[in-house]
Order: structure tokens, then sequence, then C-alpha cells
């Protein structure tokens, strides 16, 4: 397993302002995952934070809009540039210690206004 | 790309009746994992299932895997409220579970 620490745990935004957050894992992983969960919806992958070179972005995300850092082997940020309200989610840090298994941070909650 | 659908949406049960969710993938996967979310919380991962056609329990939790590893479902026995909560599955066609394709979820709620 791995205990997961997210900060903000949540945060309440204007339009067009960013937001970092901050995950740090209590062991060393070689890949990071950031999600997103809108409300009430499922869980959708922004990106791959890997340590050492840029990160891998999924379809529909950009690094402009969510640039990532991977610093070293325990922690990474994610921003979430020049806000809207449709970015008003949860945003999720995951790592896999463990072949097949997920584990999540407890989320930071983002409200946009 | 691969898609992973997942019914019912929701499912209202007495406390004490039995519980499945369905979830069926467009690809052939590698593996799938089903986490539960509590209301207000996280995913919290609860299994992985890699062979065709396999069946794990935990507890009252059952869950199968299909023969063709498209599809998977989780039963639970005799509800209880803590049960209470959203269950997702996702399925990853690698070995690695990080670029899994999260289902949409079975948001379950259980009458005492």
């Amino acid at each position: 397993s791995a205990v997961i620490s997210q900060k903000p745990s949540r945060d309440i935004c204007q339009r067009g302002t960013s937001l970092t957050i901050q995950c740090q894992v209590d062991s060393q992983v070689t890949m990071m995952f950031w999600y997103r969960q809108q409300p009430g919806q499922s869980l959708t992958l922004i990106a791959t934070a890997n340590q050492g070179s840029e990160a891998t972005y999924e379809s529909g995300f950009v690094i402009d809009k969510f640039p990532i850092s991977r610093p070293n082997l325990t922690f990474s940020t994610l921003t979430v540039s020049n806000m809207s309200p449709e970015d008003s989610s949860i945003y999720l840090c995951s790592v896999e210690p463990n072949t097949g298994e997920l584990f999540f941070g407890e989320g930071s909650r983002l409200t946009v206004l | 790309g691969q898609q992973v659908m997942q019914i019912p949406q929701y499912q209202h049960v007495q406390e004490g009746e039995d519980f499945t969710t369905y979830c069926n993938s467009s690809t052939t996967l590698s593996n799938i994992q089903w986490y539960k979310q509590r209301p207000g919380g996280h995913p919290v991962f609860l299994i992985q299932l890699v062979k065709s056609g396999e069946v794990k329990k935990q507890k009252r939790l059952t869950f199968q895997f299909g023969e063709a590893k498209k599809n998977s479902s989780l039963h639970i026995t005799a509800t209880q409220t803590t049960d209470v909560g959203t269950y997702f599955c996702a399925g990853s066609r690698f070995t690695n579970a990080g670029k899994s394709t999260f289902g949409d979820g079975t948001t379950l709620t259980v009458k005492p």
C-alpha cells in the first residue's frame, strides 16, 4: 500500500487564476498519476508524471492548462491554469505501488467561481 | 478509444438484499480492478482480476472476470449499511493499472 497526502484538500478560486495541487507519497514510486473527477462523474486520467522527464498527457488535456512537476520520486504537483467554472472538480493523485493496484490521495476539491 | 460501461448507474436495496454491478469493456483487457468510493471520500482499491474466468471472494463480495476478459461483475451478498458508496470498475489493456479506463460507477444505497 501507499500513504498519499494531497494539499489543499479543498479550495475556492476565482475565474482566471491558477492553483497548484501538491501530492506527497510515503515511498518512492516511478510513476504518479493525476485524475479528475467532475461532480457525480467517473475518474478521468489527466496525465502521468514521470520523474526526470516530461509528463505524458491523455487526449483532451494539454500541458499549458495542466502543467505538472515531478522533482523526485515521492512528490508531484499539478497546476490548474487560467481556471474557469468548468474546471470545478476533484483532482486526485494516484500511485501504483504494486502492479494492478492504484492507491489514491484524498483528493483536492476545487470550486471555481 | 477504449470504453468501459457499467450498469446499473444506481441501485437501491433493502439491507440484507443482494447487489450486483456489471462492467463491460469494448476491448479485451489485461486486467480489471474494482474500487469503492464512499460519499465524500476517495476511491479505495478492492481487488484486481487478471485471469480469464477468474473468481475471487472477499467476505460477502464476489468478483468475476469473464472468459473473454471483456466483462466483469461484483456481487455483494446480504448488503449492510456499510456497503453504501459508488463501486467503480477500471479496465486496463496493459499490465499496469495506471492507464486504466474507469467505468461510470454504480452508486449503491442501502435502506436499513
